[in-house]
């Protein structure tokens, strides 16, 4: 199974600033099947990004993805309603599917 | 309105099965996969297992296979999460997810979780 290994645990950054996040996996992601959700307190999760780097429909273009392989990325400027949890998820690989750890994004 | 609406909280004894819903409207629900996804308190997302509603094809996560079963009912267009025996490691918020246009397993639909406890 491919483990999925999102880094920072929490990141502590203001409005404005840019937070930068980590999905690492422990083998290569068939085809950029790698997909991002926002999860805030007492909601579902919300999704981002899939392929990769593909905006899903409504998110706001400050968010964006990237990477390939075993490395990705997702990367936006912070608005006051970011700040939340976000999972990376891979789909591309037997037996099915697998989410991060995850990586809070919290107002410094 | 495109959504997946889930049953409500439930509060069970060890030892005591439960069977939990998640029924879609709005789109083609049948065609699409439905996972469903644990979240323990205070912790991160688990994918437990995966069906198409269609033919009632469902795969497991291995962390869950023989713990759980999945199944469906596309005349009613609802997904199905069941315990046979419940146990106290159990309790935690269930979310079914849906793919609603690609037939790849990442998921644009969310339910609203349900609330699953259990003590004694």
């Amino acid at each position: 199974d491919i483990v999925l290994t999102q880094s920072p645990g929490t990141l502590s950054l203001s409005p404005g600033e840019r937070a930068t996040l980590s999905c690492r996996a422990s083998q290569s992601v068939s085809s950029r099947y790698l997909a991002w959700y926002q999860q805030k307190p007492g909601q579902a999760p919300r999704l981002l990004i899939y392929g990769a780097s593909r905006r899903a429909t409504g998110i706001p273009d400050r968010f964006s993805g990237s990477g390939s392989g075993t490395d990705f990325t997702l990367t936006f400027r912070l608005e006051p309603e970011d700040f939340a949890v976000y999972y990376c998820q891979q789909y591309g690989n037997s037996p099915g599917l697998s989410f991060g750890g995850g990586t809070k994004v919290e107002i410094k | 309105e495109v959504q997946l609406v889930q049953s409500g909280a439930e509060v069970r004894k060890p030892g005591e099965s439960l069977k939990i819903s998640c029924k879609g409207s709005g789109y083609s629900f049948n065609n699409h996969w439905i996972a469903w996804v644990r979240q323990m308190s205070g912790k991160g997302l688990e994918w437990m297992g995966i069906i198409y509603p269609d033919d009632s094809d469902a795969r497991y996560s291995p962390s869950f296979r023989g713990q759980v079963t999945i199944s469906a009912d596309k005349s009613i267009s609802t997904a199905f999460l069941q315990w046979s025996s419940l146990k106290a490691s159990d309790t935690a918020m269930y979310y079914c997810a849906s793919e609603t246009a690609s037939g790849y397993w990442y998921f644009d639909l969310w339910g609203r979780g349900t609330l699953v406890t259990v003590s004694s």
